[in-house]
């Protein structure tokens, strides 16, 4: 059974400051990993999409890694503003989509 | 991108009756849809796989004659929480895979309240 972790559970930072969330999974035979953003109350907005083939996605502030032998994924956001404040999850495609826990990101003005 | 309509976005009803959720693909074809229940604080518990035209897949512990789920076409699934209880209060999120896999797409969830 896949199993995804993300740490940390939450993380405050200031204005512009670069952030780092990681996602750790545990069975490598994995279609695709995506990240997702989450606001309060609301559905899922899809960020980033990782293939299995692939090492990292890009678009525009936001950058995710992807090591599949190692199982872990990395999404940076550089130059953070208070409206990136959200909970990021990672989810990891092996037909199913596993959730990790989330990352609650809260970016002081 | 690719767009999943979940409705309603909000309901409320009483204790023993029944809410039916829909998830429509809006501009491609699903022919998997995924129907997920989040709880304060916590992750996404995947609670059934639907497959356009056949039984849906259920999770372990997922009560399949309490959540029932139809997919009745490759745009439409829909989630029926039967005899509802204030314990099926929670966050409801569908998503479906177009048929040529990669991403999944969400809808925008559904918060059920149970009174």
């Amino acid at each position: 059974k896949q199993e995804v972790t993300q740490i940390p559970a939450a993380l405050s930072v200031p204005e512009g400051e670069n952030l780092v969330l990681n996602c750790s999974f545990t069975d490598s035979a994995i279609y695709n990993l995506q990240w997702f953003r989450q606001d309060p109350g609301k559905g899922l907005t899809s960020l980033l999409l990782i293939q299995s083939s692939q090492r990292e996605q890009t678009s525009g502030r936001l950058n995710a890694s992807l090591d599949k032998s190692s199982g872990r994924s990395t999404l940076y956001i550089a130059a953070s503003q208070p409206g990136d404040s959200a909970t990021y999850l990672c989810a990891v495609n092996d037909y199913k989509l596993s959730f990790g826990a989330g990352t609650t990101v809260t970016v002081r003005a | 991108g690719a767009v999943v309509s979940q409705h309603p976005s909000r309901v409320i009803c009483k204790s023993g009756t029944s809410v039916k959720i829909e998830c429509r693909s809006l501009d491609f074809q699903a022919t998997t849809m995924f129907w997920y229940r989040q709880f304060p604080k916590k992750s996404l518990m995947l609670m059934a796989t639907s497959n356009e035209g056949s039984k849906a897949t259920y999770e372990q512990g997922v009560e399949k004659d309490k959540f029932l789920i139809n997919h009745a076409s490759l745009t439409l699934s829909t989630l029926t929480v039967t005899s509802a209880h204030p314990e099926d209060s929670s966050f409801y999120i569908c998503s479906a895979r177009p048929a040529d896999a990669g991403g999944a797409f969400f809808g925008q969830g559904t918060r059920l309240t149970v009174v």
